[in-house]
């Protein structure tokens, strides 16, 4: 079937240092990726997205390059803040209506 | 532009009873999702209404069902509650009238089963 494999966290960060969030995924056919966020006390949201091979998706200093050939879509940004501490979710869709999340990443950064 | 609006906030239901929820998408949008969220299972699709029609469901039980409405709002139904249905609802709105590449989320109904 379709899933979505995430690095485990918890992951905990000081300011300005380097994030990076692993996903892999297992597709029949080519799906669409997705990063979804979900801050504190608010509902998801879409960070970014990629719908082809090679396409980078970035949002708010973050980015995801699709890799085909690795089948990864890894989150990363280079100074991270305070503000960034929130629960990461990759997602992927084969364009069926429904998008199939990985368990989520949630990352701490420390001032 | 209002956001999605899921009611009730929170449900507290005993073994067995039935529970509808509900979801009022953003204006405009006529794509309904409807996803669990728990602990040990993570976000799980239950289902997606387009113009009061289901295009897609996930693995849940018969128990678990849904409609849309003409106005696009949206419930959602689980009866014969069993302990393991506690767990936040979720329900998304999208605006696409195919495939749905961005999602809008509520910020859910929290049920506990007791």
């Amino acid at each position: 079937g379709n899933s979505v494999t995430q690095m485990e966290g918890p992951v905990t960060l000081s300011e300005e240092a380097f994030l990076t969030i692993n996903c892999t995924y297992t597709a029949t056919g080519y799906p669409s990726l997705f990063w979804y966020v979900q801050y504190p006390g608010e509902g998801l949201q879409l960070l970014l997205k990629a719908t082809k091979a090679d396409d980078k998706g970035s949002n708010k200093g973050f980015e995801a390059t699709y890799r085909k050939e690795t089948t990864s879509f890894h989150l990363e940004k280079g100074s991270v803040q305070v503000s960034d501490s929130a629960v990461y979710f990759c997602a992927l869709s084969l364009r069926d209506y429904k998008l199939s999340f990985g368990a989520g990443t949630t990352v701490t950064v420390r001032a | 532009k209002a956001g999605v609006t899921q009611t009730p906030r929170y449900l507290i239901k005993t073994r067995g009873q039935q529970v509808t929820l509900s979801c009022s998408p953003i204006s405009g949008h006529r794509s309904v999702s409807w996803y669990q969220q728990t602990p040990g299972q993570g976000l799980q699709f239950l289902f997606e209404y387009f113009s009061e029609t289901q295009r897609n469901k996930g693995n849940f039980p018969g128990r678990f069902s849904g409609r849309q409405f003409s106005n696009s709002r949206s419930e959602m139904n689980v009866s014969t509650l069993e302990l393991g249905d506690s767990a936040l609802y979720l329900c998304a709105s999208s605006s696409v009238t195919g495939f749905n590449e961005k999602l809008f989320f509520g910020s859910g109904t929290q049920l506990s089963v007791l």
